[in-house]
């Protein structure tokens, strides 16, 4: 399967400022998406990483508080802007070789907003 | 819309015991996937299994086993031969097919092995 590098692994921002998570895949994959897991909580679709066009997001998540790029098949980006503590979460990237086949996961960013 | 459901929040089971972790799913979808995930504390996500709605036969890896019962829209995870690593949560999870792949993810259940 393919291997996946998220970084940062975690980060403790302030309040207001934006962090960017990159997804890094060691070979070209179909199919890219990003979770988010709050504290002690399941796994969200956040959007679908869509490559040289606009991500997919799912309801209750938007653009402006969300950007996503993906500018080819192996590297993909998510935005959190303008934190609040409530975006405390881990933030996972995964992807998928083809429709029914698993997703498999980077080792997730830990976010905690102050 | 897809629901999955995992009844227990946490699990105890003794070293080298057998435990079954529950899960049981709801969709309107003729053809699917369910998967389930292991989630050390360290928080990375660990695929474990796939079962395929038309497979026929029940999945296996190395331990691990989904006992799927379609009629009873359940997909149980069975790990055989518990080891101290084991000790995490348990995600159970489910595809559908279409236009893109959306997995929607249980609640977890916390499984503790003890010595």
């Amino acid at each position: 399967s393919a291997v996946i590098s998220q970084k940062p692994s975690r980060d403790i921002c302030q309040r207001g400022t934006s962090l960017t998570i990159q997804c890094q895949v060691d070979s070209q994959v179909t199919m890219m998406f990003w979770y988010r897991q709050q504290p002690g909580q399941s796994l969200t679709l956040i959007a679908t990483a869509n490559q040289g066009s606009e991500a997919t997001y799912e309801s209750g998540f938007v653009i402006d508080k969300f950007p996503i790029s993906r500018p080819n098949l192996t590297f993909s980006t998510l935005t959190v802007s303008n934190m609040s503590p409530e975006d405390s979460s881990i933030y996972l990237c995964s992807v998928a070789d083809n429709y029914n086949s698993p997703l498999h996961f980077g080792n997730g960013t830990r976010l905690t907003v102050t | 819309a897809q629901k999955i459901t995992q009844t227990q929040p946490g699990m105890f089971v003794q070293e080298k015991e057998a435990v079954t972790l529950d899960c049981t799913y709801d969709t309107s979808d003729q053809s699917y996937g369910l998967f389930w995930y292991k989630q050390p504390s360290s928080g990375e996500m660990i695929f474990l299994i796939y079962q395929g709605s038309y497979d026929e036969q029940n999945a296996t890896e190395g331990r691990y086993s989904l006992n799927f019962q379609k009629a009873r829209k359940s997909a149980n995870l069975v790990i055989s031969a518990s080891q101290l690593g084991d000790s995490a949560m348990y995600f159970c999870a489910m595809s559908s097919s279409g236009g893109y792949q959306k997995v929607t993810f249980g609640i977890g259940t916390k499984l503790q092995v003890i010595p």
